[in-house]
């Protein structure tokens, strides 16, 4: 079956470049995902990108996607301790909208 | 963006009790929604697939009759845990899709859920 996995822990001091990195298997996934999930809340949407881009760059954030290796990664220029959370990656494959979630990676930004 | 709310945002109960979990989609219309079951420091479980006026379409190892969801407009859909045990408390999180949203699920901000 699908499956999605991420290394569990990052640290990195304020200011620095984290890069998240995420591997799936299915490999008609149409959609992957970033999300974050701060202590005791949802999660929130933090940014996508289709299957047939590369790369996507929203601000701090970069995604990077190599179809080829099925390997997903965020990066986030500028960490900064507002940025300490676990970050989920996530695939949706072509039939409908199940997505299917790693198992997350919380990342601690020091001061 | 799409806002999706859930109410309550926690819960405590007694064990043999029954409670219920809403989840709206306030700005927009959710065709489809999903409930989800995440333990401490775990990723989220899908439990169900719930689409409006029909049956909600269940994961394996997931039991119906425990776990009873009704979705029966397109702003809402909810969760009744039947019989509340112990092993039921959990963070329990919706999501939705909707017309206004098809690339991408919009979270709910969770219900804790504890059973005594």
């Amino acid at each position: 079956g699908e499956d999605v996995e991420q290394s569990l822990f990052l640290s990195v001091r304020e200011g620095d470049s984290s890069v998240i990195n995420c591997t799936y298997t299915d490999s008609s996934s149409t959609y992957l995902y970033w999300y974050k999930q701060e202590p005791g809340a949802g999660l929130q949407l933090l940014t996508y990108i289709f299957s047939n881009m590369d790369m996507k760059q929203d601000q701090r954030l970069t995604v990077l996607l190599n179809k080829k290796d099925k390997h997903l990664s965020l990066r986030i220029a500028d960490t900064q301790t507002g940025d300490s959370a676990i970050y989920f990656c996530a695939e949706r494959g072509t039939g409908g909208f199940k997505t299917i979630f790693g198992a997350g990676t919380r990342l601690f930004v020091k001061a | 963006g799409a806002v999706v709310s859930q109410h309550p945002s926690w819960v405590i109960c007694k064990s043999g009790t029954s409670v219920k979990i809403e989840c709206r989609s306030l700005d927009f219309q959710a065709t489809t929604m999903f409930w989800y079951r995440q333990f401490p420091k775990q990723s989220l479980m899908l439990m169900a697939t719930s689409n409006e006026g029909s049956k909600a379409t269940y994961e394996q190892g997931v039991e119906k009759d425990k776990f009873l969801i009704n979705h029966a407009s397109l702003t809402l859909s909810t969760l009744t845990v039947t019989s509340a045990h112990p092993e039921d408390s959990s963070f329990y999180i919706c999501s939705a899709h909707g017309q206004g949203a098809p690339d991408t699920q919009y979270f709910g901000p969770g219900t804790r859920l504890t059973v005594l």
